[in-house]
């Protein structure tokens, strides 16, 4: 089926550092997610773009709807110890309702 | 708002068993979906659900039935459950045709099948 790539796999970074990710596609899609996942815990959604170009902010995030509708882009700004858990994005073509995951990005913020 | 809620949390079951997973939600959404998470992959979709009485499969549906007889609930069943079933169960739900995607994740369900 369908794969979405994310890099990287996982990430140490200290605390105060900004981190980058990305998701990536070989096919275009129309709507990206991003969601962080808590141990034991189930994904809460982070930001959704509709629109290629589009950056969007959530507090310390922000998000961007790549120009070629291929890939996404997921920024955190002066990490915290509270960002640590997995970030998977997901995204969905122009078609239907559902949506691909990625495998995820794990990132661990070192005090 | 409760949001979506899955029962039971934990689950332990032996090969040959049957079970359902619980799915709720009270905000009224028309799409419901369960997917399944195994170690190093990303969320794979078994089956959804665009309104009540419409059910159809994902990517992984093998083993696994589903009925949605009602807009808030949305039960998985696993008829005779094997050892690959061993995963984290999530269940997500979001509005239809409205031009919001966005979907929003239950807390999900740990089965083990021994």
């Amino acid at each position: 089926g369908q794969q979405l790539n994310q890099s990287p796999q996982s990430m140490f970074i200290q605390e105060g550092e900004d981190v980058s990710m990305n998701c990536t596609s070989s096919s275009i899609f129309n709507t990206w997610l991003w969601y962080k996942q808590d141990p034991g815990e189930g994904p809460v959604l982070l930001i959704a773009l509709y629109k290629a170009g589009e950056l969007t902010s959530n507090g310390r995030l922000t998000a961007q709807f790549g120009i070629t509708r291929k890939d996404s882009f997921l920024n955190i700004s002066a990490s915290i110890p509270s960002d640590v858990g997995i970030y998977f994005c997901a995204g969905r073509h122009n078609y239907g309702q559902n949506f691909v995951f990625g495998p995820g990005t794990r990132l661990s913020v070192l005090p | 708002n409760a949001g979506v809620t899955q029962t039971p949390k934990f689950q332990v079951l032996k090969t040959g068993q049957s079970m359902t997973l619980q799915c709720a939600q009270d905000m009224n959404h028309e799409y419901m979906s369960w997917y399944r998470q195994d170690p190093g992959m990303g969320l794979r979709l078994i089956h959804y659900s665009v309104g009540a009485g419409i059910t159809d499969q994902g990517e992984v549906p093998n083993g696994y039935n589903v009925s949605r007889s009602t807009t808030e609930d949305f039960p998985l069943r696993l008829l005779s459950a094997a050892p690959s079933q061993t995963s984290v169960y999530f269940c997500a739900s979001s509005y239809q045709d409205r031009g919001a995607y966005e979907q929003y994740f239950g807390p999900g369900t740990r089965l083990t099948v021994t």
